[in-house]
């Protein structure tokens, strides 16, 4: 079993529509929680990061951790075609080494 | 956020030849940095650690005969993929983690594509 499972997708939804992404993970060592974009051919970019349980809000985004039940999600309001990415969620203990799971590839239909 | 570099973005090379990989930190002090590589439609695969003035650690199954990482300073790392073969093509990434408030949070690099001829 993998430390962190993501379904890699595709998701496809039309544009407007609130998308939920999410993973799970098995180390309850991990304190840290973040959520990468990333677009073809490039470097993952830092979404959205959060310390321990709880909800956390940035614009369009919103990430949750729920430590009982070691589930994160990540939402996203008004989805616009520029979202089509793939997502990656990331799991870390108390150093910087982060663990993975297989990115969710998100297709925003116009 | 904090900005990494990478250079080149993309390189072609002849098989057995060997290539370096630069990543940078551009307005922070990293003193740990990551190399990751990344197949198509495939996530992250951690490669090796490395931290400024040390030794990289490298994950298992990776050669570091093979894959030379050089943490010279504070705001470069760099990556030596010797003796490349077809095999090594891929997509390699680095982050970089570390002072001036950025806490845990790790900053990616745009990437750098190998094709091995």
């Amino acid at each position: 079993q993998k430390e962190v499972e993501q379904d890699p997708g595709p998701l496809s939804v039309p544009e407007g529509a609130i998308v939920s992404l999410n993973c799970t993970y098995s180390n309850s060592a991990f304190q840290y929680f973040m959520w990468y974009r990333q677009y073809s051919r490039k470097g993952p970019e830092l979404l959205m990061y959060t310390y321990s349980s709880g909800n956390k809000e940035d614009g369009r985004f919103t990430a949750q951790v729920d430590k009982s039940s070691k589930y994160i999600s990540l939402f996203i309001r008004d989805s616009q075609p520029s979202d089509s990415a793939t997502y990656l969620c990331a799991c870390q203990e108390s150093n910087y080494q982060l663990i993975w799971g297989a990115g969710t590839k998100l297709i925003i239909k116009p | 956020g904090a900005v990494v570099s990478q250079h080149p973005s993309r390189v072609i090379c002849k098989s057995g030849t060997s290539v370096k990989i630069e990543c940078r930190s551009l307005d922070f002090q990293a003193t740990t940095m990551f190399w990751y590589r990344q197949f198509p439609k495939k996530s992250l695969m951690l490669m090796a650690t490395s931290n400024e003035g040390s030794k990289a650690t490298y994950e298992q199954g990776v050669e570091k005969d093979k894959f030379l990482i050089n943490h010279a300073s504070l705001t470069l790392s760099t990556l030596t993929v010797t003796s490349a073969h077809p095999e090594d093509s891929s997509f390699y990434i680095c982050s970089a983690a570390g002072l001036a408030g950025v806490g845990y949070e790790q900053y990616f690099g745009p990437g750098t594509r190998l094709t091995v001829t």
